[in-house]
């Protein structure tokens, strides 16, 4: 069974850019989900969605936003980059959250 | 928001020795799932136990297992017979039963293993 897939691993941008990442989650997990993470400010929570609707969402800028396609697909989008979101962006998909989530290995996001 | 504490930023361990790693959270709720996942260095965030709040057994897997103290808002996890490729980043975690699958993690645990 595939695990969840994360696109591209490495990225480079620059400030003012924006930028799209990808996760296909394992077959058969509606539920995806975001977190950043930083050396500063550990796991935090981005948002949730179950079914292509957001279900849950943290306490991030507007400029960081998300969608669910049909087959469960997820991407974010993080407009208007800035330093401070360099970050390692993490992908989780469940089945049910109440057994964990599986975690895809990631996409480095540098802003220069 | 629920917290989720872990007081040790860095432990070592001996290879073939046990270690255990803090977890403490705060939630008024008492229907909750606790989780701890390890991060080595590949980035990819690997779940190593589950925890149900509503259960008193103490969950086992091989090695590992853990301390859940209710009460006192504990989650302990214990390695035994650490092993090299135990090294890595260990995250404790919190998830609601309410809130969908947001997970609340601490800021991590990172365990070195000594040949």
């Amino acid at each position: 069974k595939a695990g969840v897939t994360q696109t591209p691993r490495y990225l480079i941008k620059t400030r003012g850019q924006q930028v799209t990442l990808s996760c296909s989650p394992i077959s058969g997990h509606r539920s995806v989900s975001w977190y950043q993470q930083t050396p500063g400010q550990g796991l935090q929570f981005l948002f949730e969605y179950f079914s292509e609707t957001q279900r849950n969402k943290g306490n991030f800028p507007g400029r960081f936003s998300g969608r669910q396609f049909s087959n469960s697909r997820s991407e974010m989008n993080v407009s208007t980059l800035e330093l401070g979101d360099s970050a390692l962006y993490l992908c989780a998909s469940s089945s049910s959250g109440e057994y964990g989530y599986t975690f895809g290995s990631g996409t480095r996001l540098t802003v220069v | 928001a629920q917290t989720v504490t872990q007081s040790q930023p860095e432990m070592s361990v001996q290879e073939a020795e046990t270690v255990t790693l803090s977890c403490t959270y705060d939630t008024s709720e008492s229907d909750y799932y606790l989780f701890w996942y390890k991060q080595p260095p590949s980035r990819q965030m690997i779940l190593v136990i589950r925890q149900e709040a509503y259960k008193q057994q103490n969950a086992t897997e091989n090695r590992f297992s853990v301390n859940f103290q209710k009460a006192a808002k504990s989650f302990s996890l214990k390695i035994s017979d650490s092993q090299l490729g135990d090294a890595a980043m260990y995250f404790c975690a919190y998830r609601s039963s309410n809130t969908g699958n947001q997970f609340y993690f601490g800021t991590g645990t990172s365990l070195t293993v000594i040949p």
